[in-house]
């Protein structure tokens, strides 16, 4: 079965640190994309980057980067610069299904705090 | 200004009611979902929907039922039969092709009385 396992569920870092949020996945698929998502204590779920499985380039948004290792199937978010704002959850998502029908699996969540 | 709207923000339920969530977007988007997420834990998809008058189940549909009479609108009744109903609500909806994000509205907190 498709799965997702974010392994650390806190994480402390200091302000103006990199920091590295870890998310593996299982799948039988050649197609599917993985997405990480922030949730502040507000409740509402923030899109932050992309990868699907057949770029070739690590994603990147400005101050997030995501280091994907296909054959260790592992999409790993890098926040760098941290800021007291990037406190929250993060989530790990991949797609699965074909065709424009998809639907998607969360894994458990890491909760980051930035120390001042 | 477009996007998802959930409502309402906080609902409580009595045992043997049952109870609906709104979930509305003006995005124009195809696809919608359901999600429920318990304290401390991931997302886990209820029902989703590709398009009008269509849906299917989710991990965790049980004790939940959805209609999807227009493209906007995708409503979630929690019925009686789902003995462990609170939690928080998330819908969300995403556009075409497979490297959209989804989008999701503010949640909804439903708690037994």
């Amino acid at each position: 079965a498709q799965k997702i396992t974010q392994t650390q569920p806190g994480m402390f870092v200091q302000e103006k640190e990199a920091v590295t949020l870890d998310c593996t996945y299982d799948t039988s698929d050649q197609s599917y994309g993985l997405f990480w998502y922030k949730q502040p204590s507000s409740g509402e779920m923030i899109f932050l980057i992309y990868q699907g499985s057949y770029d070739e380039q690590n994603a990147t948004e400005g101050r997030y980067s995501l280091n994907f290792q296909k054959a260790r199937k592992s999409a790993n978010l890098v926040i760098s610069a941290s800021q007291l704002g990037d406190s929250a959850m993060y989530f790990c998502a991949m797609r699965e299904g074909h065709g424009g029908t998809y639907k998607y699996i969360f894994g458990t969540g890491t909760r980051l705090k930035v120390l001042a | 200004d477009g996007g998802i709207t959930q409502s309402p923000k906080y609902l409580f339920r009595k045992e043997g009611q049952n109870v609906t969530l709104s979930c509305e977007q003006n995005l124009n988007h195809d696809a919608m979902y359901w999600y429920r997420q318990d304290p401390g834990q991931g997302l886990r998809l209820i029902y989703y929907s590709q398009i009008v008058n269509d849906f299917q189940k989710g991990d965790i549909a049980e004790g939940y039922s959805v209609s999807r009479e227009k493209k906007e609108s995708f409503p979630l009744t929690v019925t009686s039969a789902q003995k462990n109903p609170t939690a928080f609500y998330l819908c969300a909806s995403r556009w075409g092709s497979d490297n959209q994000p989804q989008h999701f509205g503010d949640g909804t907190r439903l708690s037994i009385l």
